[in-house]
């Protein structure tokens, strides 16, 4: 199994919801990652966590709150969103850190929209 | 820190033609340069990597790169573009120590039939 999975694919959500994205790999692969991608740009780099705990943090507002229950899976749990935070979210996932090194391997992602 | 950046939003070429996606790379360390794909609706796939062993590197799909320091560059091609390769094309680098992955603004690759 060589897949990130994440759900849900598409998701609509008020500013006033609290949604969750989850993600999951069963690669054995012990640092995961959330990216942000807007229309048209390349992938930003918001989370990474490395053996399930926070690694980096890039300076993400904390309507965003990334948990990492154990090694498989990954969750962006979302409140109070506003419309510019509307994006495709991706998570990936490498062997460890040194994936930047080596692959990382993508989810389809999740196409949120906020209303 | 490291930066790439691809020139070229958007390239065309005829089914059957060379392609050529452009990337240069600027970086204090050593790099490692990838380039990704991104298919419509879906996440990014490695094509390929170079990680300091050899300069010429073949991918998936019939993709190559060649890492060439003097030039700063890490250009991909193919030579005989397929309608299935129409895609937006990602130039992406990292350095030894450091965890983050860097991408370019992308090239958006249109096959004309």
């Amino acid at each position: 199994d060589t897949e990130v999975t994440q759900t849900p694919k598409h998701l609509v959500m008020g500013m006033t919801n609290k949604k969750s994205l989850k993600c999951e790999q069963h690669m054995g692969h012990r640092a995961m990652y959330w990216y942000k991608q807007k229309a048209k740009k390349p992938p930003e780099l918001m989370f990474v966590y490395s053996y399930e705990k926070l690694s980096i943090n890039e300076s993400v507002p904390s309507r965003f709150s990334p948990e990492c229950p154990n090694s498989s899976l990954l969750n962006l749990h979302l409140h109070a969103l506003q419309p510019e935070d509307s994006a495709l979210y991706l998570c990936a996932s490498s062997q460890d850190l040194r994936g930047t090194r080596e692959k990382l391997f993508f989810g389809s992602g999740t196409q949120l929209s906020v209303l | 820190a490291q930066s790439v950046t691809q020139l070229g939003s958007h390239v065309s070429v005829s089914e059957g033609a060379l392609v050529l996606l452009r990337c240069n790379y600027s970086s204090s360390v050593p790099p490692y340069l990838f380039w990704y794909v991104q298919y419509p609706n879906q996440g990014l796939q490695l094509l390929l990597k170079y990680t300091s062993a050899a300069t010429l590197v073949k991918g998936i799909n019939g993709f190559e790169a060649e890492f060439k320091k003097s030039e700063t560059s890490f250009h991909l091609t193919k030579p005989s573009a397929h309608m299935s390769d129409a895609a937006e094309y990602f130039c992406a680098v990292s350095g030894f120590g450091n965890e983050k992955l860097t991408f370019g603004t992308g090239t958006r690759l249109t096959i004309i039939p």
